[in-house]
């Protein structure tokens, strides 16, 4: 089974602080993801990397970055956190293939609250 | 730019009755199309997917949905629905495109399904 897991289920942060989360998966994934869910809006993609060292904006990608140092392991960083960054932070994996047809598989979510 | 619409933001249905949640795209090009489903507190969990040929394309759970190409839509279905299927469903859209690399899929808002006793 694939297994994507992130570091936290819920996160308390202020206002300025600067956050990591952080997901790993154990599947030898090429791609992740990093996608914000918030209540009638769906998903949103904020980031995603198909390799090492290798990252591409989502929709959504102000206000965030990310790191991916290793294959197994990608990080999303709030360089200062606003209020307006209170949210469900969820990762996802995906096998490497050309022209999209690759599941997305997704970890249990971080739950973030910004004060 | 590439649209899921979820028109219903609930749909209730009583146990052992059967059970649709919609689905619309719109994309450039051929799509891939994809449902999903979340339990409270939950990441999302893989259902099902259309990629190509048949257009009636069976997942987890008892659950299938339907390619309709011409009215682009992707219906969720179940013949007969259980209580443990309450849950919020999400209908997802990504381009076939050429090449390697990634793209992240498009999501709609979701549809909260409540099954009654």
């Amino acid at each position: 089974d694939v297994k994507v897991t992130q570091s936290s289920r819920y996160l308390v942060k202020r206002t300025g602080e600067k956050v990591f989360l952080e997901c790993v998966q154990d599947m030898d994934h090429e791609n992740m993801f990093w996608y914000r869910q918030d209540p009638g809006l769906g998903l949103r993609l904020i980031y995603f990397s198909y390799d090492v060292k290798m990252k591409e904006k989502g929709d959504i990608p102000e206000g965030y970055s990310v790191s991916r140092e290793k294959k197994e392991r990608f990080s999303l960083i709030l360089e200062s956190a606003s209020t307006n960054q209170t949210s469900m932070y969820l990762c996802a994996s995906s096998s490497a293939g050309t022209g999209g047809r690759e599941t997305q598989y997704f970890g249990p979510g971080t739950r973030l609250l910004v004060l | 730019a590439q649209s899921v619409a979820q028109p219903e933001d609930q749909v209730n249905v009583a146990e052992g009755n059967p059970l649709t949640v919609k689905c619309t795209y719109s994309v450039s090009g051929n799509p891939y199309l994809f449902w999903y489903v979340q339990y409270p507190n939950r990441g999302l969990q893989f259902l099902l997917k259309y990629i190509t040929g048949d257009n009636l394309v069976k997942g987890s759970y008892g659950f299938e949905a339907e390619f309709n190409k011409s009215q682009t839509s992707f219906h969720l279905k179940k013949p007969s629905a259980l209580v443990s299927d309450s849950a919020l469903y999400f209908c997802a859209v990504r381009a076939m495109y050429s090449g390697g690399g990634a793209d992240g899929l498009t999501f709609g808002k979701g549809t909260h399904l409540i099954i009654q006793p």
